[in-house]
């Protein structure tokens, strides 16, 4: 079945990077996607990578894409403590259906 | 991108009761979907609404428990019926297209307690 798994919880101190690391099964997958959730918020869209593609940078954000392990990974570089958040990775499914992970919480220590 | 807006924010029931929750967008969306978020879990999808027809409930989820409409493509309400405390959970609204080149964007949740 589809399933998308990550890690739970992720430290890192302020200014170093971040490396969020996520799996899934359904190789049908077309769209993969990481988004942020901030206490008390709903779920804000920070960066997709399309299947075909093994990397995609914006800013701070580094996506990198393995498609033959099914292994998806978000870098957050210089890591700020405003980014203590919990990131979900998501797949769009061949059906159209986006299935979630748990999420990662990330702590950043000052 | 599309903004989304849920109401109530929060409520807190007594168990037995009903709650329908409101979700409004701010721009006309074909799908629209409603999940389920407790505490620590992933999203667990409920069901997905399209205008001018039932939703589609996921496994584990029925219409009885959680009747849904869809009048139009702005808005959706979906109602938790005769709750139990297993029911307290944060329900989030999300609204996007059928093409998988679209993402899904969120409404800020419900966070729903039963007693």
């Amino acid at each position: 079945g589809e399933d998308v798994e990550q890690s739970l919880f992720l430290s890192v101190r302020e200014g170093d990077s971040s490396v969020i690391n996520c799996t899934y099964t359904d190789s049908s997958s077309t769209y993969l996607y990481w988004y942020k959730q901030e206490p008390g918020a709903g779920l804000q869209l920070l960066t997709y990578i399309f299947s075909n593609m093994d990397m995609k940078q914006d800013q701070r954000l580094t996506v990198l894409l393995n498609k033959k392990d099914k292994h998806l990974s978000l870098r957050i570089a210089d890591t700020q403590t405003g980014d203590s958040a919990i990131y979900f990775c998501a797949e769009k499914t061949g059906g159209f259906k986006t299935i979630f992970g748990a999420g990662t919480r990330l702590f950043v220590k000052a | 991108s599309a903004v989304i807006s849920q109401k109530p924010s929060r409520d807190i029931c007594q168990r037995g009761t009903s709650l329908t929750i409101q979700c409004q967008v701010d721009s006309q969306v074909t799908m629209m979907f409603w999940y389920r978020q407790q505490p620590g879990q992933s999203l667990t999808l409920i069901a997905t609404a399209n205008q001018g027809s039932e939703a589609t409930y996921e496994s584990g989820f029925v219409i009885d428990k959680f009747p849904i409409s869809r009048p139009n493509l702005t808005f959706s309400t979906l109602t938790v019926s005769n709750m139990s405390p297993e029911d307290s959970s944060i329900y989030l609204c999300s609204g996007g297209e059928a093409a998988s080149t679209d993402t899904q964007y969120f409404g800020p949740g419900t966070r729903l307690t039963v007693l």
